[in-house]
């Protein structure tokens, strides 16, 4: 079945510090992947997806780009802020289902 | 704000005993999904309704069952309660059927405490 895995963590940064957040994937047939944030005590919020092969999706300085040959969707930010201090997960979902998959989640802690 | 309403907030209660947590969808969407998160299974996908009907099944033990009413907002009954049912309860809802590449958009969940 369809499977997502993320790197453990707690991922610890400084203030404007690079950051990556590895995820990878197993899916039958062409998935769509998203990155998504939960802030502390509050439901999850859709932070970028990628529909396809190459697509790159990004918001709010993140970034992360579909590679249909490593089957991985890396979450990266130039230069993470304080407020970046959430948990983030990767999801996936398969064309013509409705459920998403998610990976266990990567927490990202970052000190000023 | 995501515009998914979950009620209560909070829910305490007693091994054996029965709950129904709430979700109002964002207004126009059709699709209702149900996940638990728990600290050793992660996020799971439960239950997903549309327009009134099941959709779609996925880990939901038996002692759990859910609806969707015509107003669109959702319920989803626990019974027989045990402490390993423990966890956040997070309700989400899209547009359409959910087969398409749309995203879901989540309430901020109900936490369940069994004592």
């Amino acid at each position: 079945g369809d499977s997502v895995t993320q790197m453990e963590g707690p991922v610890t940064l400084s203030e404007e510090a690079f950051l990556t957040i590895n995820c990878t994937y197993t899916a039958t047939g062409y998935p769509s992947l998203f990155w998504y944030v939960q802030y502390p005590g509050e439901g999850l919020q859709l932070l970028l997806k990628a529909t396809k092969a190459d697509d790159k999706g990004s918001n709010k300085g993140f970034e992360a780009t579909y590679r249909k040959e490593t089957t991985s969707f890396h979450l990266e930010k130039g230069s993470v802020q304080v407020s970046d201090s959430a948990v983030y997960f990767c999801a996936l979902k398969t064309s013509g289902y409705s459920t998403l998959t998610f990976g266990k989640g990567t927490m990202l802690l970052v000190s000023p | 704000d995501s515009g998914v309403t979950q009620t209560p907030k909070h829910l305490i209660t007693a091994t054996g005993q029965r709950v129904t947590l709430r979700c109002s969808p964002r207004s126009g969407d059709l699709s209702v999904y149900w996940y638990q998160q728990s600290l050793d299974q992660g996020l799971q996908f439960l239950i997903h309704y549309y327009n009134g009907e099941e959709r779609a099944k996925g880990n939901i033990l038996e002692r759990f069952s859910a609806q969707q009413f015509p107003d669109l907002h959702s319920e989803l009954n626990l019974s027989s309660l045990e402490l390993g049912d423990s966890a956040l309860y997070f309700c989400a809802s899209s547009d359409g059927t959910g087969d398409s590449n749309q995203p879901q958009h989540f309430g901020d969940g109900t936490r369940l405490s069994i004592l």
